[in-house]
């Protein structure tokens, strides 16, 4: 089975500090698929990223970045420069298959304070 | 941009009250999820179906739940009788299998069963 915990509940900073989100995930197969998703507070689902298990290049894109290490089985999601903008309910999830059901993690509230 | 279209946006019914959620994919998308919210829960997996076929439907409650696709430009869930621990935001979801897409959300239903 597989499984996908976000060990921090909430987490607060001051605007313009880095902020890391950790996700460990478990999981039998070798092949699968790691995403992020962003919640505003409008509550809609947003697509960050997606990664499959045989890419452990970590990628970049403004200010955001993702770490993944199959050697922890983490898939770390760092914000570099918070912004008010970037508060939200961030979810990690596992795909076993491309386009199968996503497993989630139950999610890491993230407050940017100006 | 395409999106995933759910309706009703919103719902308030009673008890016992038979509850449709309708879900219109992404032309082209072979796959569609169904997803529900809750706090206690998160987010979890009910139902997908793969070229209108269900693939799995593991993740819903059988005596009172269905979910089918009478085309596919259509998914619908139903749930009857209704009952309070329904209340949930349910969210639907499309993609594509074999391509690097992710699944793509709709903006949710919120329910709540009085």
């Amino acid at each position: 089975a597989q499984k996908v915990t976000q060990a921090q509940t909430e987490i607060s900073v001051v605007e313009k500090e880095d902020v890391t989100l950790d996700c460990v995930y478990e999981t039998r197969d070798t092949t699968y698929y790691l995403f992020w998703y962003k919640q505003p507070p409008s509550g809609e689902l947003v697509f960050l990223i997606r990664r499959n298990s045989f890419d452990e290049q970590n990628e970049i894109s403004g200010r955001y970045s993702w770490n993944f290490q199959k050697s922890t089985s983490s898939f770390n999601f760092t914000i570099t420069a918070s912004q008010v903008v970037d508060s939200a309910v961030y979810f990690c999830a596992l795909s076993e298959g491309g386009a199968d059901g996503l497993t989630f993690g139950k999610g890491t509230h993230l407050i940017i304070q100006p | 941009d395409a999106r995933v279209t759910q309706t009703p946006r919103h719902k308030v019914t009673e008890m016992g009250q038979e509850v449709t959620m309708r879900c219109q994919p992404i032309l082209g998308h072979n796959t569609v999820f169904w997803y529900r919210q809750t706090m206690m829960q998160g987010l979890e997996l009910l139902a997908y179906f793969r070229n209108r076929a269900p693939l799995d439907d593991s993740g819903m409650p059988k005596d009172r739940f269905s979910a089918e696709m009478p085309d596919a430009t259509l998914a619908t869930l139903k749930i009857q009788p209704s009952e309070p621990r329904d209340s949930a935001v349910y969210f639907c979801a499309s993609g594509l299998s074999y391509s690097n897409q992710p699944q793509h959300f709709g903006d949710g239903t919120r329910l709540s069963i009085l």
